[in-house]
């Protein structure tokens, strides 16, 4: 079973309000991403990270912002949350940065609502 | 551009049933194909990873083939339990272009499966 890590599992919080998504794994793994899911849809990538002060945007654009000041940690910042970030954050990493043994591994989720 | 369609959308089959769940990427320049499940308001649990030089992947009652040239996966339940009940998400691992040397997963809208006792 994958170790990792989010928190909080569910969120309802009022616009404007700054939040903060936590993920931790205790895999030593290099390479963390964030996806977006929202209902009946696709995952989308909006964030990665190669490893310790590396962070990427992915291709789905996104107002939030992460930061990577330890291996293990890798949270998400949205400085002022608006209705349209409504969505479930899910949290994942891996051992290898490419190649055919790359396998991802997931977090729980946090399901956000602004309201 | 990569992408992944999951037929069907939903399934519903009676337990004990065998079945199979359809996955298709248009593009067969991968590095692997990756299985997951998603419980209702839950995060991925990851079933199987079948590599590019793969031809199928076993686990329990699970079997995923991949048939890269022709841009296919099916996952394989046998003998279905309602804890099987979920949706099952395809993904794909290619590279990506726009981030020079880096890879990707791309994934498919998934098929949610009921087994009903």
């Amino acid at each position: 079973e994958a170790d990792i890590y989010q928190t909080p599992r569910y969120l309802v919080i009022g616009t404007g309000k700054k939040i903060t998504l936590e993920c931790s794994q205790t895999m030593g793994h290099d390479k963390m991403y964030w996806y977006q899911q929202d209902p009946g849809m696709e995952l989308h990538l909006i964030h990665y990270s190669y490893g310790v002060n590396s962070t990427e945007k992915g291709d789905l654009s996104s107002e939030s912002t992460v930061s990577r000041i330890r291996t293990e940690h890798f949270p998400l910042t949205l400085e002022s949350a608006r209705p349209s970030h409504t969505s479930q954050y899910l949290c994942a990493s891996s051992k290898f940065h490419r190649g055919p043994d790359t396998e991802a591994f997931f977090g729980q989720g946090t399901r956000l609502t602004v309201v | 551009k990569q992408e992944v369609t999951q037929i069907p959308a939903a399934l519903s089959v009676p337990e004990g049933e065998n079945l199979v769940l359809n996955c298709s990427f248009t593009d067969s320049a991968i590095y692997n194909l990756q299985w997951f499940r998603q419980d209702p308001g839950k995060g991925l649990t990851s079933l199987l990873l079948i590599q590019s030089s793969q031809r199928e992947q076993t686990s329990g009652r699970l079997n995923a083939s991949l048939d890269k040239s022709s841009g296919r996966s099916t996952l394989y339940i046998a003998a279905s339990q309602p804890g099987d009940s979920a949706t099952y998400l395809c993904a794909v691992r290619r590279p990506w272009q726009a981030q020079g040397g880096s890879e990707k997963l791309v994934f498919g809208k998934g098929t949610k499966l009921t087994v009903n006792p």
